[in-house]
């Protein structure tokens, strides 16, 4: 089966570092990858992994370990404009669909 | 264009009318596809293009709902018949190409979204 868990909300104050995490379980894997999407408005693309490791762009980080069936999403120095939904979304090899998380609701605090 | 676009951006209709949704992809892209979120759910995907052809329809959730794109460009999405359960946001996303291979990032650029609401 196909399957992409991640926490509903957080929430997190300016200035912190959170993380979000994601796990999956999928019938092949092809590539990880993060969007973030501002209520009202389409996914834009953050990063993608499909090696093992952290892939590390400005403010952002992004974790994959492909034997856990893990990632992470680490958002540094926050701010108020981060307040958004983080989806988490595997390509499946074997379809090459990709597969969404419900996404995670994350409110930034001053 | 710069970016995905659609139009409308949103629509409400009456039970049982039929809808057209429209999608512009980036230029040049070869691969479209259509997802559907509804308010609190994940991104559920309806639809693949690769060019004209449709390889994966298995997302479409009944025959209400078709697609088709024309010219390897613009799609059109339609839903005959509308019910009160197809009220969602309906994005679409195109890619250069899906079958560039197991390194390639082939990111998914998504379009601002129609938000229909069926009464």
């Amino acid at each position: 089966g196909q399957n992409i868990d991640q926490p509903t909300e957080m929430t997190a104050t300016e200035g912190a570092i959170v993380q979000i995490n994601c796990t999956y379980q999928t019938s092949g894997f092809n590539g990880l990858f993060w969007y973030q999407q501002h209520a009202g408005e389409a996914p834009t693309f953050l990063s993608y992994n499909v090696l093992d490791g952290l892939e590390e762009k400005g403010r952002f980080s992004s974790f994959l370990s492909r034997s856990k069936g893990y990632s992470y999403l680490l958002l540094k120095e926050l701010q108020m404009k981060d307040s958004a939904s983080y989806l988490c979304a595997v390509r499946d090899s074997d379809t090459d669909k990709l597969i969404f998380g419900t996404g995670t609701r994350l409110q930034v605090f001053p | 264009g710069a970016g995905v676009s659609q139009s409308p951006s949103n629509k409400v209709t009456e039970k049982g009318k039929d809808v057209e949704l429209r999608c512009d992809p980036i230029s040049g892209h070869t691969a479209l596809y259509w997802y559907r979120q509804s308010l609190g759910q994940g991104l559920e995907f309806l639809i693949y293009f690769q060019g004209n052809s449709a390889p994966d329809k298995s997302g479409l959730p009944s025959d209400r709902f078709s697609a088709e794109r024309t010219g390897g460009s613009v799609s059109t999405l339609t839903i005959q018949r509308t019910q009160q359960e197809d009220s969602a946001v309906y994005l679409c996303a195109s890619s250069l190409d899906s079958l560039a291979g197991y390194l390639s990032t082939d990111t998914q650029y998504f379009g601002p979204g129609t938000r229909l609401t069926v009464l």
